[in-house]
């Protein structure tokens, strides 16, 4: 079954502690997104990549990184820097290609709380 | 003004009727259009996409598009109690990695 998977599915960290999202995907898809999710607030942009060792920062990149060495791997560290970071990730993917607007698909998230 | 508007509801239909959910956007460039499903406690799950004006349909699914206007809709025919979920609408300029979501419009079918 091709699709998008994210662990932990809920995760608890202490404040000051760094934690990393997984996110991979089957699609073979190029291009690999980070959002954010708060109550009574849309979806915000952290990262997004379109390649392979190659991303760029969303709305929101502060306090987060990422990388991208393999194509179906797109991982997210939530710093200590990260002044706010319990909140709803979800990893999304698509087709990539500039000129072109494709369907994104997500993930089924992870839960992040920090105390 | 927000880039994508939804009024976040509830709003409430009975079960059978039909579900209307509006979407407004600020950003004449905009290309591409796609509206999602969000059960509570849940992921986003794509529903439709649609790319020019005018209406595409899917099952009970219809979505219309109008850029004139910078509006897209999306009805749900004979709405079902598992139709209960928040829909958010997306936009896309072609040739960018941006999408850009409202905040959601929550529907609730009364049984």
């Amino acid at each position: 079954d091709g699709g998008i998977t994210q662990s932990p599915k809920y995760l608890f960290r202490k404040e000051g502690q760094n934690v990393t999202l997984s996110c991979e995907q089957n699609l073979n898809h190029d291009a690999m997104y980070w959002y954010r999710q708060d109550p009574g607030q849309g979806l915000r942009l952290i990262y997004y990549s379109q390649i392979v060792n190659d991303f760029q920062k969303g709305d929101i990149a502060e306090g987060y990184s990422v990388s991208r060495e393999k194509k179906e791997s797109f991982p997210l560290t939530v710093t200590s820097a990260q002044k706010n970071p319990t909140a709803f990730y979800l990893c999304a993917s698509s087709e990539g290609g500039l000129g072109s607007s494709y369907e994104q698909y997500f993930g089924p998230g992870t839960r992040l709380t920090v105390t | 003004q927000k880039e994508v508007e939804q009024n976040s509801g509830p709003l409430s239909v009975p079960e059978g009727a039909i579900a209307s959910l509006n979407c407004t956007y600020s950003d004449r460039v905009s290309q591409s259009f796609f509206w999602y499903r969000q059960y509570s406690g849940k992921s986003p799950e794509l529903i439709m996409s649609i790319y020019s004006n005018g209406d595409k349909e899917d099952g009970r699914f219809t979505a219309q598009l109008n850029k004139a206007s910078q509006y897209v809709s999306l009805l749900i025919r004979d709405s079902q109690p598992s139709d209960s979920a928040t829909y958010l609408c997306a936009v896309n300029r072609s040739g960018t990695y941006k999408y850009i979501f409202g905040t959601g419009t929550r529907l609730k079918v009364l049984a």
